[in-house]
């Protein structure tokens, strides 16, 4: 089992959809969480840490639930500027802050 | 945020050979990492790279092919030895920032290609 799994999509929307990504992580002792953003070619960008109050940052709303060791994204209205590779990426702690990686997902947001 | 910079940002090099890739940062980081991202590939951490002392590698990856060096707090090289196709990729480095741990800022990267 991977240790981040998630959906590689694509996800193909028209614009203004609303669109989640999931993802789940293997291990218990994880204890930081982050969505990042990955345009083609381009290096990861941070879009959101994830609490486990879950948090908000304009359209984007990020969830943690800890028992079910999962982890979600929600794009309200999209854009096409949203259009991306979503990573999600967990942080264990006491592992030398090692991040790893999910696969991403794809999100395309169409006219 | 910091303002981070690899060099080269791309390069093409014949198997055999060895790149050296520099990282720099222009704000006070606690920790360097260097990753690799093959083709249609997530990231995968090679190493953290270690002021002063020897990285910490990843399983999978050795010293003698990916030597680090980390000199001062906001400098570290990663040189690709002996070269083969297999090793085209993107190498990026991150840093964790003095005012903002546990969140890792990326560089933008370095296009390799092996011929």
């Amino acid at each position: 089992r991977k240790e981040v799994e998630q959906d590689p999509g694509p996800f193909n929307v028209p614009e203004g959809a609303t669109v989640a990504f999931n993802c789940t992580y293997s291990n218990s002792a994880s204890q930081s969480f982050f969505w990042y953003r990955q345009d083609c070619r381009k290096e990861p960008k941070l879009l959101m840490s994830v609490y486990s109050s879950g948090n908000e940052d304009g359209r984007f709303t990020a969830q943690l639930n800890r028992a079910s060791q999962y982890i979600s994204l929600l794009i309200r209205d999209s854009k096409l500027s949203d259009s991306a590779t979503y990573l999600c990426v967990v942080n264990m702690l006491g592992g030398g802050n090692k991040l790893t990686f999910g696969t991403g997902t794809q999100l395309k947001v169409e006219l | 945020s910091a303002v981070i910079s690899q060099k080269p940002s791309r390069d093409i090099c014949q198997r055999g050979t060895s790149l050296t890739i520099q990282c720099q940062v222009d704000s006070q980081v606690t920790m360097m990492f260097w990753y690799r991202q093959q083709p249609g590939q997530s990231l995968t951490l090679i190493a953290t790279a270690n002021q002063g002392s020897e990285a910490t590698y990843e399983s999978g990856f050795v010293i003698d092919k990916f030597p680090i060096s980390r000199p001062n707090l906001t400098f570290s090289t990663l040189t690709v030895s002996n070269m083969s196709p297999e090793d085209s990729s993107i190498y990026l480095c991150s840093v964790e920032l003095a005012d903002s741990r546990e969140t890792q800022y990326f560089g933008p990267g370095t296009r390799l290609l092996v011929l």
